[in-house]
């Protein structure tokens, strides 16, 4: 078990490109989410998943933003058309089902996003 | 919705001495779980310590331990015999116990801890 695996570590894109970021959970945790942390705040919860469903989206999740789960494994979190205001870091984490393993919640080392 | 408030956004302590780092929080819920996670400057979201709310007990891990009163929404984390390792930010979280609702967590605004020779 490797923990949670998040790549690229780092990205700086111009603004108005497409970005994408890959997590990959704890193997067998059945429940993926992904949160956006900026400087000097607490992460905050954009999405999440149960397997492959996608159940509970923010409204901080524009349309410009996209994620994946094909296959209830890896997860991918697409941003469209960049813009400043999405330079933060993308923390991706993983738990078992709610009611085993204690309900907790495991994170990836994050992915830095920089628009320019 | 749940709030979590970090009034300290700086805490400094010597080395080998207790540290108490505060967090309260706001919730209509009586069933939920609190968290303090940990982020060193790699940045990945460390574990240090859970709260069943339901559990009078304190809990505590090795130098960990933490205040819970309920009734005032208080959830405070000590560190005990602190080590230059403990430097770090760290956040207190809230995750609702509600089916429906225990899918992520409320993070708090974050501490950083120095830990001084």
């Amino acid at each position: 078990d490797t923990g949670v695996s998040q790549n690229p570590r780092h990205k700086i894109t111009k603004r108005g490109q497409n970005v994408t970021f890959r997590c990959d959970p704890i193997s067998e945790h059945n429940r993926l989410y992904w949160y956006r942390q900026t400087l000097g705040q607490g992460p905050e919860f954009l999405t999440y998943f149960q397997n492959e469903a996608q159940l509970e989206k923010s409204r901080l999740l524009s349309d410009r933003f996209s994620a994946e789960r094909p296959k209830g494994s890896f997860s991918t979190l697409e941003i469209q058309r960049t813009e400043q205001g999405d330079s933060a870091m993308y923390l991706c984490a993983s738990s078992l089902d709610r009611w085993s393993s204690g309900n907790t919640i495991y994170f990836g080392e994050g992915s830095w996003l920089t628009v320019v | 919705a749940q709030t979590v408030t970090q009034s300290q956004p700086e805490m400094s302590v010597q080395e080998a001495e207790t540290v108490t780092l505060s967090c309260t929080y706001d919730t209509s819920e009586s069933d939920y779980y609190l968290f303090w996670y940990k982020q060193p400057p790699s940045r990945q979201m460390i574990l240090v310590i859970r709260q069943e709310a339901y559990k009078q007990q304190n809990a505590t891990e090795n130098r960990f331990s933490v205040n819970f009163q309920k009734a005032a929404k208080s959830f405070s984390l000590k560190i005990s015999d602190s080590q230059l390792g403990d430097a770090a930010m760290y956040f207190c979280a809230y995750r609702s116990a509600l089916t429906g609702g225990g899918n992520k967590l409320t993070f708090g605004t974050g501490t950083q801890l120095k830990v001084e020779l």
